[in-house]
């Protein structure tokens, strides 16, 4: 069965580094998204992404956040420098089609954990 | 705005014992999607329904089973004769219809089932 994969699983940085979190989305979708979860609260809607550009972002995602497909596989997303508050739980999800659609069952990926010190 | 409440936090019980999971939902729209994704301690994020507003049947998957009432905003998920293996934390989540067709999704709080061998 096709699924989003993420990397890396797990990566501690230190305080004011850049981080990229990697996501490989199913092949053949269309959407793609990212959310996050600090520890031991809900998931966050962060931003979606299709066509090569961002549909929306939420007041999470300020000027220290950027998402990029830089082939024809990948989905990143950078953080510049990195705050202690960063440290969550990162999902990567994706969609075939449109919300209203057959195909807008959002896939997630196994997520990858920041550890900020 | 949309909101999504689950008054249960944390739910015990006894395995074999059947366990209702309450969520209520929030939203200004009249075509949206709500879901129940399993998050068990390994960490990722297990889609289990996806259900649009305008489909109230209730449905039925093996042991579980989800009960959509659109006049009182609830979409109850309900595991019948529950398994060590159903100790997760259990997310209700609740997705418009945006313009453009992506999933902006709001999740709940989360309640966390233990079941107890």
């Amino acid at each position: 069965e096709p699924e989003v994969t993420q990397t890396p699983s797990h990566q501690v940085t230190q305080m004011g580094q850049e981080v990229i979190l990697r996501c490989v989305p199913i092949s053949n979708h269309l959407y793609f998204y990212w959310y996050r979860q600090i520890l031991g609260q809900k998931v966050e809607f962060l931003v979606s992404f299709y066509n090569n550009e961002i549909s929306e972002k939420s007041e999470i995602f300020d000027d220290q956040f950027s998402v990029e497909r830089p082939d024809g596989s990948n989905f990143t997303l950078k953080i510049r420098s990195t705050k202690l508050e960063d440290s969550a739980m990162y999902f990567c999800a994706s969609s075939l089609g449109l919300a209203d659609s057959n195909t807008g069952e959002l896939f997630f990926g196994e997520g990858s954990r920041l550890t900020v010190l | 705005a949309q909101k999504v409440t689950q008054a249960q936090t944390e739910i015990s019980v006894v395995e074999k014992e059947d366990v209702t999971l309450d969520c209520v939902y929030e939203t200004r729209d009249t075509t949206y999607y709500l879901f129940w994704y399993k998050q068990p301690p390994s960490g990722e994020l297990v889609f289990l329904i996806r259900r649009n507003s305008f489909d109230e049947q209730n449905e039925i998957s093996g042991r579980y089973s989800w009960n959509f009432q659109k006049s009182t905003s609830s979409f109850n998920f309900t595991i019948t004769a529950s398994q060590v293996v159903d100790s997760a934390v259990y997310f209700c989540a609740l997705s418009d219809f945006t313009v453009g067709g992506y999933q902006k999704v709001t999740f709940g709080i989360g309640t966390k089932l233990q079941v107890i061998p």
